[in-house]
Order: C-alpha cells, then structure tokens, then sequence
C-alpha cells in the first residue's frame, strides 16, 4: 500500500515569484508518481508523471517536478507563476505492478495573487 | 478522443430520492474508477473496475451505494436513498492496461446535491 502527504494545504504566491509545492510518498514497492491540476469546477487533469529514467520530468504550462528516491519525494516546482496557475494541485502515487490504483494527496491549493 | 464523458454534471435532488450517475470512459480504456471528493474528506476512491468486474469496492461508504459496469463503455454510480450527507462532487476516471501511459483520465464531475 501507499500513501502521499503534501505537506501544505494552502500556499500563497505573488505573480512571477517562483514556487514549490511539497509532497512526499510512502511505499514497500517501486511506484509510479503523478501531479494532478484542478481548476475550480473542473475535473482532474494529469500535469505530469514519473514513470522511469530521468527523475527530473517537465510537465505541462511551465511545471516541472524532481524524484528523489532517498528522500521519498516528488516537489512539484515552477519558475515564475502566473494568475492563471491558480489552482488545487494534487500528488499521486501508483504500484507498478498490475494493480496501478492512484492514491491522492490531500491536495494545496495555489493562489497567485497580483 | 471526447475523454471520459459523465452525465449530469449538476443533479439537485431531495433526500430520499434515488440518483443515478453515469460515466462513458475512454473507448478502449479498461479500467475504470469512480472517486467522491468533498471539502472534508478530499477525493476518496469509491470503487474500482477492470475489465467490466468490480475489483475493489472497499470505498463505497454504505449498502445505500451501488455501481455497475454492465459493458465496457458504460457504468452508473447509484445512491439510494439519497441522503444530505451525499452532497459532493463525483468523478469517474478510466486508464488502459495494454496501452499504460500513466495516470487516469478523469471525467468533468458530477456535483451532487442532496436537499
């Protein structure tokens, strides 16, 4: 079994400023990672994955994340955020085996403000 | 490729009453996941599909729950009777097997409320 903690619920930024949105992981087995992005009354929709190789993985609008191993994590960062990038953000965590159930994050919720 | 299709997306009903969600996955996508999400509780898988069978249903919280799969493009979610309690925002979500790209594909939601 796995499970994912993100480690801020709410996290306030000014407009260009860079950001980080943590989230570790926990699991017996080798997993596959994912970041979800949620604008508001809208589904879920994939930002980016870890699924093998590089462990810096660049996902859509800018985003990019790094998996390190030893320290269980997958941050989610970006450079310079933008009005639009407001948002929930969601971190996910996948067996690689042949039952690949998501298990979520409890999600940050990201405001750009002006 | 529409993605996955949910149908309603707002259903406004009275306790009591029986509501039924649907959810149309992504033609060839075989396993398919029904999830809840509220402010309390965040998003809670309800129950899982592979290949039309119910795998996991460890999530459906009451006996007041059921989902179906009766074909591969094609499930419902059903409450009944429905309670207040059951207000929230259901997602169906579908991902392949034979073609695993990472992650599931999720539905626009349908926003339940229960008066």
């Amino acid at each position: 079994a796995q499970s994912v903690t993100q480690l801020d619920s709410q996290v306030p930024v000014f407009e260009e400023a860079p950001v980080e949105l943590r989230c570790n992981y926990s699991s017996s087995v080798s997993v596959y990672l994912f970041w979800y992005v949620q604008y508001p009354n809208q589904g879920l929709q994939l930002l980016l994955k870890y699924l093998s190789g590089s462990t810096l993985v660049k996902g859509i609008n800018g985003f990019e994340a790094e998996f390190n191993k030893s320290q269980t994590s997958f941050h989610l960062r970006k450079p310079s955020v933008h009005i639009s990038d407001t948002a929930e953000y969601f971190c996910a965590v996948s067996g690689r085996g042949s039952a690949r159930q998501l298990t979520f994050g409890s999600g940050t919720q990201l405001t750009v403000l002006p | 490729d529409a993605g996955v299709i949910q149908s309603p997306r707002h259903e406004v009903t009275e306790m009591g009453q029986e509501v039924t969600l649907r959810c149309k996955p992504i033609s060839g996508h075989n396993s398919l996941f029904w999830y809840r999400q509220t402010m309390m509780r965040g998003l809670e898988l309800l129950i899982y599909f592979n290949n039309n069978v119910p795998i996991d249903d460890s999530g459906m919280p009451e006996d007041r729950f059921s989902a179906k799969m009766p074909n591969a493009s094609f499930s419902t979610l059903k409450i009944q009777p429905s309670e207040p309690r059951d207000s929230a925002v259901y997602f169906c979500a579908s991902s392949s097997d034979r073609y695993y790209v990472g992650g599931y594909t999720f539905g626009s939601g349908t926003r339940l409320t229960v008066v």
